[in-house]
């Protein structure tokens, strides 16, 4: 296992357009977390899935947006209508159960949106 | 005011210099974490801390619990340092609580 995979790494696009990106996390860890991160900021939560339940959303996570991790492994999201206030890193991270080892990141999704 | 508050916001050292970094937190928390985000964006655990002092090569955590005050140390610095170094706590639940993070710079 190679850790937590995200994808695309990089992602630039315009305004108005939608985006969607992927989230692998270690095989045996239950929960998956998304996290923003944007410029000179700590991460914020999003959202948090234990196996493919989404338990809870942050209202930051506003209608445009949704996540899905329909088989309780990977997990995407998507960003509908992209707006420039979007542009940011989306983390992703996982864990077993409630974390006790702390979570495992991957390397993040930077968005652009121009 | 944030939760978690780190300083300072930006460091510069010179190379084999003590580095210090502070973190401190206004809430009960079940576990502190330090942690290390290369300009890639990837961030990598380096302590979990629930109480004392955790040593991993030449980085030092210490958590004063009393206090609601952690320290990450750096020894002898090198250039590959280089990074932001972010301090969080979970708070009896599985959300981190991230602090703005710390820009260090080491120069060779």
């Amino acid at each position: 296992d190679t850790g937590v995979s995200q994808d695309p790494r990089h992602k630039i696009t315009k305004r108005g357009q939608n985006v969607t990106f992927r989230c692998d996390p270690i095989s045996e860890h239950n929960r998956l977390y998304w996290y923003r991160q944007t410029l000179g900021q700590g991460p914020e939560f999003l959202t948090y899935f234990q196996n493919e339940a989404q338990l809870e959303k942050s209202r930051l996570l506003s209608d445009r947006f949704s996540a899905e991790r329909p088989k309780g492994s990977f997990s995407t999201l998507e960003i509908q209508r992209t707006e420039q206030g979007d542009s940011a890193m989306y983390l992703c991270a996982s864990s077993l159960g409630q974390g006790g080892h702390g979570y495992t990141f991957g390397s993040g999704t930077r968005l652009t949106v121009v | 005011k944030n939760e978690v508050e780190q300083s300072p916001q930006n460091l510069t050292a010179q190379e084999g210099e003590f580095i210090t970094i502070n973190c401190s937190y206004s809430v009960g928390i079940s576990a502190l974490h330090w942690l290390q985000q290369h300009p890639g964006g990837g961030i990598v655990s380096l302590f979990m801390l629930s109480s004392g002092k955790k040593k991993h090569g030449r980085l030092i955590a210490t958590i004063n619990i009393q206090e609601k005050h952690s320290s990450l140390h750096i020894t002898a610095s090198h250039p590959r340092d280089s990074a932001v170094y972010i301090c969080a706590i979970t708070s009896g639940t599985y959300k981190y609580i991230f602090g703005t993070g710390t820009r260090l710079k080491v120069l060779a």
